[in-house]
């Protein structure tokens, strides 16, 4: 199974800074890479795949870079609404596999 | 509006078997294949299994499979997961995802989940 490793686990931040979370495979994926976002008690949404194309009414504010094992989830100006954990997972082979998840905090 | 609603989550004890729906409309159902991804309360995200647009196509994660077997009725715009021998391993909430419309593995939409609890 490939490993996605996300890095850091948690992250402190304020309102109006730039972030960037970061994931590692196990072995290189080409470009199949997905960010997702999770508030508190509620379902994942899904914000970019191929690494860096934003789904349907994502905003610009958020960006991601990377190919073969090495990623970025970039969040430009952090909104008190952007305050969430954020997931990257690999569809380039199955089984589908996810990161460990990064907590960005106030 | 793209909708996923799962059912079926409930306490079951240990060995216990159970079977969740997800009832999908907004879109043509038949026309995307489906997946389960769970979640461990306060855990990360775990695939589960995929199914193909028919039916016919199925897989799973090692994790579950021979236990959980995934299926659909496209007359009813409804994925199952059949879900035996449970384990207090796979207390989760269990999300029913649509893909996107080019590839199966892109999670597009997410439904709300339903909490599925093993406990004796």
């Amino acid at each position: 199974d490939i490993q996605m490793t996300q890095s850091p686990s948690s992250l402190s931040a304020s309102v109006g800074d730039r972030i960037t979370i970061t994931c590692r495979a196990s072995q290189g994926i080409g470009n199949s890479l997905a960010w997702f976002q999770q508030k508190p008690g509620k379902a994942p949404k899904s914000l970019i795949y191929a690494a860096s194309n934003l789904h349907s009414g994502v905003p610009s504010k958020f960006s991601g870079s990377g190919s073969g094992t090495d990623f970025t989830l970039t969040i430009s100006s952090l909104q008190p609404e952007d305050f969430a954990i954020y997931y990257c997972q690999q569809y380039s082979r199955y089984p589908l596999t996810f990161g460990g998840g990064t907590k960005v905090e106030i | 509006e793209v909708q996923l609603v799962e059912s079926g989550g409930v306490v079951i004890q240990p060995g216990g078997s159970l079977r969740l729906s997800c009832v999908a409309s907004g879109f043509t159902f038949d026309d995307y294949a489906m997946h389960w991804v769970r979640q461990a309360p306060g855990k990360g995200l775990e695939w589960v299994s995929l199914i193909g647009w028919t039916g016919s196509d199925t897989y799973y994660a090692d994790s579950v499979k021979g236990r959980f077997t995934i299926s659909r009725d496209n007359r009813r715009n409804s994925l199952y997961l059949q879900m035996n021998s449970l384990g207090p391993e796979d207390t989760a909430f269990y999300y029913c995802v649509r893909p996107s419309a080019t590839y199966n593995e892109v999670f597009d939409y997410w439904g709300q989940g339903t909490l599925v609890t093993v406990s004796s």
